[in-house]
C-alpha cells in the first residue's frame, strides 16, 4: 500500500537550516507528483510546494518562495523539503503528500520543526 | 493566512446533516472546477475526502458529498456519525500562469452532539 515514512521531529535555532525527508513506498515514485503543506500551531494548513520525482520539476507557492527547496533523490525514493534562514513563524508541522487526482491524497505523518532560541 | 472562508464551528446530532461553506473568489473557488475537502482528526494528518468539487476517493463513504455555487463549494455530510466529529479544511487550486497555487480555508471545526 502507499506509504510515505517522514522523518522526526527537529528542534532548530533562529537563522538556521533543516532537511525533512519523506521516503515513499508502495507504488511507482517517479510517477506521482510529491507536495509539501505546513500547519502551524492551532492554525489551519498552508500549502508551500511540490516535486515531480520523475523529472525533478518543483513548483513553490509565490507568498513563501525562496525560504526553501523541494528536492528527491530515485534512488532511494525520497522527496526532501529543505528550509533556511528559520525564524519562529517557521514552526509547523510539515506533511509531505503524494498525488491523487492532482490534489496531495496519500499523506506523510508528519514532521514537527520547532525554532527556539 | 488562510485564502478562503469557513465557518469557525458547526454541530448536528447522529444522523443529522451538517453543511460547511468554503468562500473564495474569482481567482480561487469562483475560476476553477478544483476543489477539495480534508478532513483532519486531532494529532493525525489530514485525510482527502472530496476533490474536484464533488468527487470521492475510494473508501470514503457517500455520505460525503461536495458541490459548488459560483464562489462558494459546500461539504455536506448526510448521516452525521459521531467518527465525523473532526476539523475540515476545503481546498482550492488558484494558480496563475506563472505560479502553481493551492489555497486552503480556515477551518471548521464539527461537532457530534
Amino acid at each position: 500500500q502507499v506509504q510515505l515514512v517522514q522523518s522526526g521531529a527537529e528542534v532548530k535555532r533562529p537563522g538556521a537550516s533543516v532537511k525533512v525527508s519523506c521516503k515513499a513506498s508502495g507504488y511507482s515514485f517517479t510517477s506521482y507528483g510529491v507536495h509539501w503543506v505546513r500547519q502551524a500551531p492551532g492554525q489551519s494548513l498552508e500549502w508551500m510546494g511540490w516535486i515531480h520525482p520523475g523529472n525533478g520539476n518543483a513548483k513553490y507557492s509565490q507568498k513563501l518562495q525562496g525560504t526553501f527547496t523541494i528536492t528527491r533523490d530515485t534512488s532511494a525514493s525520497t522527496v526532501y523539503l529543505e528550509l533556511s534562514s528559520l525564524r519562529s513563524e517557521d514552526t509547523a508541522v510539515y506533511y509531505c503528500a503524494r498525488q491523487s487526482g492532482g490534489w496531495p491524497g496519500w499523506w506523510g505523518q508528519g514532521t514537527l520543526v520547532t525554532v527556539s532560541s | 493566512q488562510s485564502d478562503l472562508t469557513q465557518p469557525r464551528s458547526v454541530s448536528g446530532s447522529p444522523g443529522q446533516s451538517v453543511t460547511i461553506s468554503c468562500t473564495g473568489t474569482t481567482s480561487d473557488v469562483g475560476g476553477y472546477n478544483y476543489v477539495s475537502w480534508y478532513q483532519q482528526h486531532p494529532g493525525t494528518a489530514p485525510k482527502l475526502m472530496i476533490y474536484d468539487v464533488g468527487k470521492r476517493p475510494s473508501g470514503v463513504p457517500d455520505r460525503f458529498s461536495g458541490s459548488k455555487s459560483g464562489n462558494t463549494a459546500s461539504l455536506t455530510i448526510s448521516g452525521l456519525q459521531a467518527e465525523d466529529e473532526a476539523d475540515y479544511y476545503c481546498c482550492s487550486y488558484a494558480g496563475t500562469y506563472t505560479f502553481d497555487n493551492y489555497a486552503f480555508g480556515t477551518g471548521t471545526k464539527v461537532t457530534v452532539l
